[in-house]
């Protein structure tokens, strides 16, 4: 079945600096989802990729959608520490089936 | 803006026990999903809803997972016969296609 890997598994950061995740399917997706999920909490959306190479920025954040559609990335610039938690990625193989999640990348921030 | 919203938020259950979770979806999304999450382990699917029936489900979801969705508004997910690995964050989602889904807070079953 599909899988997605996801690395690395934590992340430690000053404040200030930069962090970079990412996301690999073990096949083609039709789209990529980004969630982030504080302790506690639920996964919160934050964006989706369809197309091939597409880039998007929200902010400090910027995701990347690769050629081949099977690999993604999250990076964040000059993190703060309101930027800490589980970073997953979510992978669909159809436009409307399940998502497969990526293991998390946890991201802490040191003030 | 519209939210997914589940009920109980906890819910506490003695091992053996059938438990009803429940789930309201956003009210013009089509398609249903359960995930659940293990304390400290990723977001795992479990079972996806359309047209009033299954299209999709994991190895995890077997004879003791039923979901329904009873009326126009609710979704609910069943577990017969709740063993101490059940015990984990159960999320619902719902969604249309091509667009992401989106989650509900959650409940945490705790099976003792």
């Amino acid at each position: 079945g599909q899988q997605v890997m996801q690395i690395p598994q934590y992340q430690h950061v000053q404040e200030g600096e930069d962090f970079t995740t990412y996301c690999n399917s073990s096949t083609t997706l039709s789209n990529i989802q980004w969630y982030k999920q504080r302790p506690g909490g639920h996964p919160v959306f934050l964006i989706q990729l369809v197309k091939s190479g597409e880039v998007k920025k929200q902010k400090r954040l910027t995701f990347q959608f690769g050629e081949a559609k099977k690999n993604s990335s999250l990076h964040i610039t000059a993190t703060q520490t309101t930027d800490v938690g589980t970073y997953f990625c979510a992978g669909s193989n159809t436009n409307a089936g399940k998502s497969t999640f990526g293991d998390g990348t946890t991201l802490t921030v040191k003030p | 803006e519209p939210e997914v919203t589940q009920t109980p938020s906890h819910q506490v259950t003695q091992m053996g026990q059938e438990v009803i979770l429940r789930c309201v979806p956003i009210s013009n999304h089509l398609y249903f999903y359960w995930y659940r999450q293990i304390l400290g382990q990723k977001v795992e699917f479990l079972v996806s809803f359309y047209n009033n029936e299954i299209s999709e489900k994991s190895e995890i979801f077997d004879d003791q997972f039923s979901v329904e969705r009873p009326d126009g508004s609710n979704f609910t997910l069943k577990i017969r016969s709740t063993k101490l690995e059940d015990s984990a964050m159960y999320f619902c989602a719902s969604g249309q296609p091509n667009q992401p889904q989106h989650f509900g807070d959650g409940t945490r079953l705790s099976i003792l």
